[in-house]
């Protein structure tokens, strides 16, 4: 069973407010990833890291920002939250093809 | 560039009853090939994968995926259906050779099941 760790599980905040999702892996994975997912459950790639201090953007431009201090620490940023944020957001991790998945964090912006 | 379509949104089917979840890829070669499910409210879960071989894998929770390379498929199959088994079901495929991993999710099939 892998170990992989999001908080909060379900957010909801005001517009404005600046917001950290947080997700830790126990597994010593070099690379980690955050994905964002539609309300019609498809995954877009946001974020991802091969290691520390190597961040990249994904696949789907996102108005957030992650850091890799720490192997195990891969948080995503988001400075000023709107509306247009509210999804599910979920962390991975891998040491090759095989993904490990947070329960992901569910937030919505009001 | 690599692409994987699940054609289907969402499938009903009748708890004791067979399923077939259908994968279908675009890659000029032999990708590697992925299975997940995610139930209501958590992350994905791997169920199975193909990296080579045997064509028929057989993954956990009594699901097994056949390899066509003909058709370009992986689709996912259990012979009865459990009522425990509503979830959403995510393909994913990866190039071999890769260093980083990149993997390619499909957009997802829903499965009802019915009492």
């Amino acid at each position: 069973e892998a170990d992989i760790y999001q908080t909060p599980r379900y957010l909801v905040i005001g517009t404005g407010k600046k917001i950290t999702l947080e997700c830790s892996q126990t597994m010593g994975h070099d690379k980690m990833y955050w994905y964002q997912q539609d309300p019609g459950m498809e995954l877009h790639l946001i974020h991802y890291s091969y290691g520390v201090n190597s961040t990249e953007k994904g696949d789907l431009s996102s108005e957030s920002t992650v850091s890799r201090i720490r192997t195990e620490h891969f948080p995503l940023t988001l400075e000023s939250a709107r509306p247009s944020h509210t999804s599910q957001y979920l962390c991975a991790s891998s040491e090759s093809y095989l993904r490990y998945f947070g329960p992901g964090t569910r937030l919505t912006v009001t | 560039a690599q692409s994987v379509t699940q054609p289907d949104i969402h499938i009903t089917v009748s708890e004791g009853a067979s399923l077939e979840l259908r994968c279908n890829y675009s890659y000029g070669a032999t990708p590697y090939l992925f299975w997940y499910v995610q139930s209501p409210g958590q992350g994905l879960q791997l169920l199975l994968k193909y990296f080579s071989g045997d064509t028929l894998v057989q993954g956990i929770k009594g699901f097994e995926a056949e390899f066509k390379r003909s058709q370009s498929s992986f689709n996912l199959r259990k012979p009865s259906v459990h009522w425990s088994d509503a979830a959403e079901y995510f393909c994913a495929v990866g190039t071999p050779m890769d260093s980083s991993y990149k993997l390619i999710f499909g957009s997802g099939t829903r499965l009802l099941v019915r009492p």
